[in-house]
C-alpha cells in the first residue's frame, strides 16, 4: 500500500526567506510524485510532478522539488518566498500501475511573515 | 487540455435530502473518475474510483449506499449524497484520467454544507 507523510503540519516563514517542506512516501514500486497546493476554499493546483529521469523538477511559480530514492523523498523548495504561496500544501504518491489513483500526505500550511 | 469540471462549486442542502454532484471531463473522455472528500483543516481522502460502465470501487469505511457514484458516460461521473446529515458537510473533489495518461486532472471541488 502507498503512503505519504509530511512531517511539518505548519511552517512559518518570513517573505523572502527560503522555504522547503519536507514529504516521505512509501511504495513498493517506482512511484509518481506531485506537489499540489490549495488555498483556502480553493481546489488543487498542481506545482510540479516527477515520474522519471532528472531528480531535480521545475515546476509552477518559481517552486522544484529533489527526488530522493534513497530516502524516500521528494521535498519542495522555493528560494525567496512570496505572501501570496500562504497556502496549505500536499505531497501526493501514485503510480500508472494503480490507475493513477492518488494517495495523498497530511498536509503543510504555511503561514508567511511581513 | 484536460479539463476537467464541477458542478456545482457549492451547495446547501437541508438534513434528509439528497443531493447530487457533476464530474465533467471537458475535453477528454475519462475512462476512470476518483472521488475524493476533504473534512476542514485536514486532507484528502479517496472514497471511491469509478471506471465508466461499471461499478464504482469503494474504499473501506466509505457507505456505497450513502454515496451513490454513476459513471455512465466517458465524460461524466455523478455522486450523489443521499439522506444528507450535517457530519457530510465537506469538500468534495473530483479527478479525472485515461490509460494514456500519467495522472489524474482535478475539478475545481464541490463545497456541501448541510443544514
Amino acid at each position: 500500500a502507498q503512503s505519504v507523510t509530511q512531517p511539518d503540519i505548519h511552517i512559518t516563514v518570513s517573505e523572502g526567506a527560503s522555504l522547503e517542506l519536507r514529504c516521505n512516501y512509501s511504495y513498493g514500486a517506482t512511484p509518481y510524485l506531485f506537489w499540489y497546493v490549495q488555498s483556502p476554499g480553493q481546489g488543487l493546483q498542481l506545482l510540479l510532478k516527477y515520474f522519471s529521469g532528472d531528480t531535480l523538477v521545475q515546476g509552477i511559480k518559481g517552486f522544484e522539488a529533489e527526488f530522493k530514492r534513497s530516502q524516500s523523498s521528494f521535498n519542495l523548495r522555493k528560494p525567496s518566498v512570496h505572501w501570496s504561496d500562504a497556502a496549505e500544501y500536499f505531497c501526493a504518491v501514485g503510480a500508472k500501475a494503480a490507475g493513477n489513483k492518488l494517495t495523498f500526505g497530511g498536509g503543510t500550511r504555511v503561514l508567511v511573515k511581513p | 487540455g484536460a479539463v476537467v469540471s464541477q458542478h456545482p462549486s457549492w451547495v446547501i442542502c437541508k438534513s434528509g435530502t439528497s443531493v447530487k454532484i457533476e464530474c465533467r471531463s471537458l475535453d477528454f473522455q475519462a475512462t476512470t473518475m476518483f472521488w475524493y472528500r476533504q473534512f476542514p483543516k485536514q486532507s484528502l481522502m479517496l472514497m471511491a474510483t469509478s471506471n465508466e460502465g461499471s461499478k464504482a470501487t469503494y474504499e473501506q469505511g466509505v457507505e456505497k449506499d450513502k454515496f451513490l457514484i454513476n459513471h455512465a458516460s466517458l465524460t461524466l461521473s455523478t455522486l450523489t449524497v443521499t439522506s444528507a446529515h450535517p457530519e457530510d458537510s465537506s469538500f468534495y473533489i473530483c479527478s479525472a484520467t485515461t490509460q494514456r495518461h500519467t495522472e489524474a486532472f482535478f475539478g475545481q471541488g464541490t463545497r456541501l454544507t448541510v443544514v
